[in-house]
């Protein structure tokens, strides 16, 4: 089982939808917690820290359940520029620590 | 936000070679810099870990001799693909990270394409 698992998708829909993701990670050492962005060939970008009180930015809203141990990406009112890879990342460890990330959900959104 | 650069983003190379990969933070001093990898449609996987100064701190199954990396600087850190084959054929990404080890937001350069043939 991989430590953080995610649905590849892909997620095909209209501009306008409002389309969720899940994250689920197997570590319960894990101390944080991201949603990245990837683009076709690029690097990975921050879209936003994910934390246990739930946090928006525009039109994104992510939440962390850690008693469940799942982190979830809500996307609304989606643009045609949504369509990308979203990887969910994990942190932990204190001296050495690692960020593990998911291989990502793929989202196409369509005019 | 910071800037981290890679150097070349992408190599053509005969098998049986070497191939350096540079990762240069740009506008911030970075405590720690990460290697990935990345093969088509999976997951970036993390190869290793290096501190300044330090030796680098490799994952499990990554073969140090092989992959050889070197950070003389808090802005630059090099990663040598020792003859290399065509199974290390992936996409090569450094980050950067600041205000570690609690862990922060880690600055993702562009990423080496990197093709043995």
């Amino acid at each position: 089982r991989k430590e953080v698992e995610q649905d590849p998708g892909p997620f095909n829909v209209p501009e306008g939808a409002t389309v969720a993701f899940n994250c689920t990670y197997s570590n319960s050492a894990s101390q944080s917690f991201f949603w990245y962005r990837q683009d076709c060939r690029k690097e990975p970008k921050l879209l936003m820290s994910v934390y246990s009180s739930g946090n928006e930015d525009g039109r994104f809203t992510a939440q962390l359940n850690r008693a469940s141990q799942y982190i979830s990406l809500l996307i609304r009112d989606s643009k045609l520029s949504d369509s990308a890879t979203y990887l969910c990342v994990v942190g932990r460890g204190s001296g050495g620590f690692k960020t593990i990330f998911g291989a990502g959900t793929r989202l196409f959104v369509k005019a | 936000g910071a800037v981290v650069s890679q150097h070349p983003s992408w190599v053509i190379c005969k098998s049986g070679t070497s191939v350096k990969i540079e990762c240069r933070s740009l506008d911030f001093q970075a405590t720690t810099m990460f290697w990935y990898r990345q093969f088509p449609k999976q997951s970036l996987m993390l190869m290793a870990t290096s501190n300044e100064g330090s030796k680098a701190t490799y994952e499990q199954g990554v073969e140090k001799d092989k992959f050889l990396i070197n950070h003389a600087s808090l802005t630059l850190s090099t990663l040598t693909v020792t003859s290399a084959h065509p199974e290390d054929s992936s996409f090569y990404i450094c980050s950067a990270g600041v205000g570690l080890p609690r862990y922060n937001e880690q600055f993702f350069g562009p990423g080496t394409r990197l093709t043995v043939l």
